[in-house]
């Protein structure tokens, strides 16, 4: 699985919206990013996947570049809730499912 | 539906100790996986299993045994605990694209 280059950490102010970066240049064709985020000492939490087209759920939008070698998970009206640990994940889909490769994340602290 | 479940919430262990960390789930999901979680870390593979009957080693095996008897359950079992276990310990499961995670086991090892 290809790696991800995250920033360490980030602040946002409450109620503005929060874009984390994710570079992956060496994701290759098969490969999907996703997104996880762990709240203090929680265990991580899905929030969003793509192949290559930009996609939005209830919880976040998911932004990949055409080139696919980097993506922008952005939370639209950041709250205090999601100060939190932003894990970038890429991996193939099938095969032995699973088996995230967690990096250290980017830590967002989101501010009143 | 509870999810993902797992017992202990915490223990401290003496070196050379053993114990069985639980984990259970009742998503009739057939993968599980164990990580463990080190301060200021992501977290590591430490088991997994595809079915009933099957596990396989991930990154992280050393000092640690699984069984995956039935679907519902996937134990871990620290036989000589060292200070080097201290961590946080989390199962998981996968059904579609998304992982689930159980609330995690802290475990001090003195």
């Amino acid at each position: 699985d290809a790696k991800t280059t995250q920033p360490t950490s980030m602040d946002c102010a409450e109620g503005r919206a929060a874009n984390l970066p994710c570079n992956h240049s060496t994701i290759s064709g098969n490969e999907y990013v996703y997104w996880y985020r762990q709240i203090h000492s929680q265990g991580p939490q899905y929030i969003i996947h793509g192949l290559k087209n930009n996609e939005t759920n209830e919880m976040a939008s998911l932004i990949i570049t055409e080139d696919r070698k980097s993506s922008t998970l952005i939370l639209p009206h950041a709250t205090l809730r999601d100060t939190a640990v932003y894990y970038c994940i890429v991996r193939s889909y099938g095969g032995s499912q699973g088996n995230l490769i967690f990096g250290k994340g980017t830590k967002l602290s989101v501010k009143p | 539906n509870a999810g993902v479940t797992q017992t202990p919430k915490f223990r401290i262990l003496k070196i050379g100790q053993s114990m069985t960390l639980q984990c259970t789930q009742d998503m009739n999901h057939n993968y599980m996986y164990w990580y463990r979680q080190d301060p200021g870390m992501g977290l590591k593979l430490i088991y997994y299993s595809v079915g009933a009957g099957i596990t396989d080693k991930g990154e992280v095996p050393n000092g640690y045994n699984v069984s995956r008897s039935t679907t519902e359950d996937f134990p871990l079992r620290l036989e000589l605990a060292a200070p080097s276990q201290t961590s946080v310990y989390f199962c998981a499961t996968v059904g579609g694209y998304e992982q689930y995670f159980g609330p995690g086991t802290r475990l001090t090892v003195t």
